[in-house]
C-alpha cells in the first residue's frame, strides 16, 4: 500500500489530453516535498520524467508537465502518442514515522 | 554520459545474503548519493537506501534498514548492496540509480542502471 496514491490505469486516444493524479497527505506532498516522475516501459528501467515538480530533464518533449498543489501533485501529457504507452510513477519523501523515500503505486496510460 | 551497470547473482537461497554492485562508467561516483531501488515482478518501486561515495554516509529505507548494508569503492567506481537474510519476497529487479538529493526530503533519480534480476529460492 503506497502512502502516495495513483489512478492504477488511463486511457486516452491520440492526439488528447491526459492527467495522472499523485495524491499523497500532510506528511509527505502535503509538506512541501518535491514531487518527481517517471516513465517505465515494460522490461526497462525507469527514466526521469520531471523532477521538481515542474521540470524537465533535457530531451524530454515539453508535451509532459507536472504540477502540485497541496497534498498532490499532476502529470500531464498533452497530444498524446502512441508511444507514450508506459507506466507512469510519481515520488516523494514522507517524514512520519517510517520516514522514507516513497513512490506512488504506479499508472498504465494506455493510449487508445 | 553517465551509465550505470549492475552485476551479481541472479539466485540467491533464503536466509543467505543478496549482494549486487553497480559499476557505473562515465563520471566519478565522488561527491554524489547513489541508490538502490527494486520492482517485485509486476508491482510498483521501492526506495531501498543510498550511500554516499565519499564518506560513505549511508540513509536505509526503516523497513528494510535492520537487514541492508551499502558501501561504495571509489578506486573502482563502483558502490554495493547487501540485504541479509532474505525470503522470498525479496524477489525482485535491482536497480541502482545516481541520487540528486543533497538532503532525503529533496532529491530523485536521474540515471538508472538496466535492472538486475534477483529470485530468492532453495
Amino acid at each position: 500500500q503506497s502512502v502516495l496514491t495513483q489512478p492504477p490505469s488511463v486511457s486516452g486516444a491520440p492526439g488528447q489530453r491526459v492527467t495522472i493524479s499523485c495524491t499523497g497527505s500532510s506528511s509527505n506532498i502535503g509538506a512541501g516535498y518535491d514531487v518527481h516522475w517517471y516513465q517505465q516501459f515494460p522490461g526497462i528501467a525507469p527514466k526521469l520524467l520531471i523532477y521538481s515538480n515542474t521540470n524537465r530533464p533535457s530531451g524530454v518533449p515539453d508535451r509532459f508537465s507536472g504540477s502540485k498543489s497541496g497534498t498532490s501533485a499532476s502529470l500531464v501529457i498533452a497530444g498524446l502518442q502512441a508511444e507514450d504507452e508506459a507506466d507512469y510513477y510519481c515520488q516523494s519523501y514522507d517524514n512520519s514515522l517510517s520516514a522514507s523515500r516513497v513512490f506512488g503505486g504506479g499508472t498504465k496510460l494506455t493510449v487508445l | 554520459q553517465v551509465q550505470l551497470q549492475e552485476s551479481g547473482p541472479g539466485l540467491v537461497k533464503p536466509s543467505e545474503t543478496l549482494s549486487l554492485t553497480c559499476t557505473v562508467s562515465g563520471g566519478s561516483i565522488t561527491n554524489y548519493f547513489w541508490s538502490w531501488i527494486r520492482q517485485p515482478a509486476n508491482k510498483g518501486l521501492e526506495w531501498i537506501g543510498r550511500v554516499k561515495a565519499s564518506g560513505s554516509t549511508t540513509n536505509y529505507n526503516p523497513s528494510l534498514k535492520s537487514r541492508v548494508t551499502m558501501s561504495a569503492d571509489t578506486s573502482k567506481n563502483q558502490f554495493s548492496l547487501n540485504l541479509n537474510s532474505v525470503t522470498a519476497a525479496d524477489t525482485a529487479v535491482y536497480y541502482c540509480a545516481r541520487d540528486l538529493g543533497s538532503s532525503l526530503g529533496k532529491g530523485y533519480f536521474d540515471h538508472w542502471g538496466q535492472g538486475a534480476l534477483v529470485t530468492v529460492s532453495s
